[in-house]
């Protein structure tokens, strides 16, 4: 159980474009998802949080109006780069959660599978 | 402010040899610990976590862990690494505080298990 998913594991865009990921939780309810970013041989930065049907919370130097989320469903969360640059390129990892469960189980986070978008 | 120390950003070892990379954190509440293993070019997979209960936790791939709250630490351990078990591994804690608990991420250490 708890599975999360993400479309598309990889994708390649030119300059100026915008592109949407789409992080899935498979067999569970999502009220809260995370979106983070990764660069190479570095450890997660945290992009934002977002509860489910509420406007997603912004880490400090993060651009809401580039990195737009969208959390509309229980399921679903979508970030989408809006006119990606070369320097946007990165591995991009969505995790999900069930802040209802009581005690420990409300904190675990389970994570997708990550998106790699390059931007030529 | 909560954070997490890897103490070790490379640690290299030969097969069959046990391996331990080390976890501490700072908080002054209770905390949920978590240890990942991320395969190169792969997302982020549990190793194990501790919630409540025991302070030894086992996890998958013979890894264990033990939550050690008087000296802040969850160091990860394996008495005999694989080829396989070559990877980033990284610690993360989360506190109990408010609905958006985030998780505070380690630095990671690489883990090179050579033949």
């Amino acid at each position: 159980g708890a599975v999360v998913s993400q479309h598309p594991s990889r994708v390649i865009c030119k300059s100026g474009t915008s592109v949407k990921i789409e992080c899935r939780s498979l067999d569970f309810q999502a009220t809260t998802m995370f979106w983070y970013r990764q660069f190479p041989k570095k450890s997660l930065m945290l992009m934002a949080t977002s509860n489910e049907g509420s406007k997603a919370t912004y880490e400090q130097g993060v651009e809401k109006d580039k990195f737009l989320i969208n959390h509309a469903s229980l399921t679903l969360s979508t970030l989408t780069v809006t006119s990606a640059h070369p320097e946007d390129s990165s591995f991009y990892i969505c995790s999900a959660r069930d802040s209802r469960l009581a005690g420990g189980g409300g904190n675990e986070q389970f994570f997708g599978p990550g998106t790699r978008l390059t931007v030529l | 402010a909560q954070s997490v120390t890897q103490l070790d950003s490379q640690v290299p070892v030969f097969e069959e040899a046990p391996v331990e990379l080390r976890c501490n954190y700072s908080s002054s509440v209770s905390v949920y610990l978590f240890w990942y293993v991320q395969y190169p070019n792969q997302g982020l997979q549990l190793l194990l976590k501790y919630l409540s209960g025991s302070t030894l936790v086992k996890g998958i791939n013979g890894f264990e862990a033990e939550f050690n709250k008087s000296q802040t630490s969850f160091h990860l351990r394996k008495p005999s690494v694989h080829i396989s078990d070559t990877a980033e591994y990284f610690c993360a804690v989360t506190v109990n505080a408010g609905n958006n608990r985030k998780l505070i991420w380690g630095l990671g250490t690489s883990l090179a298990v050579n033949p």
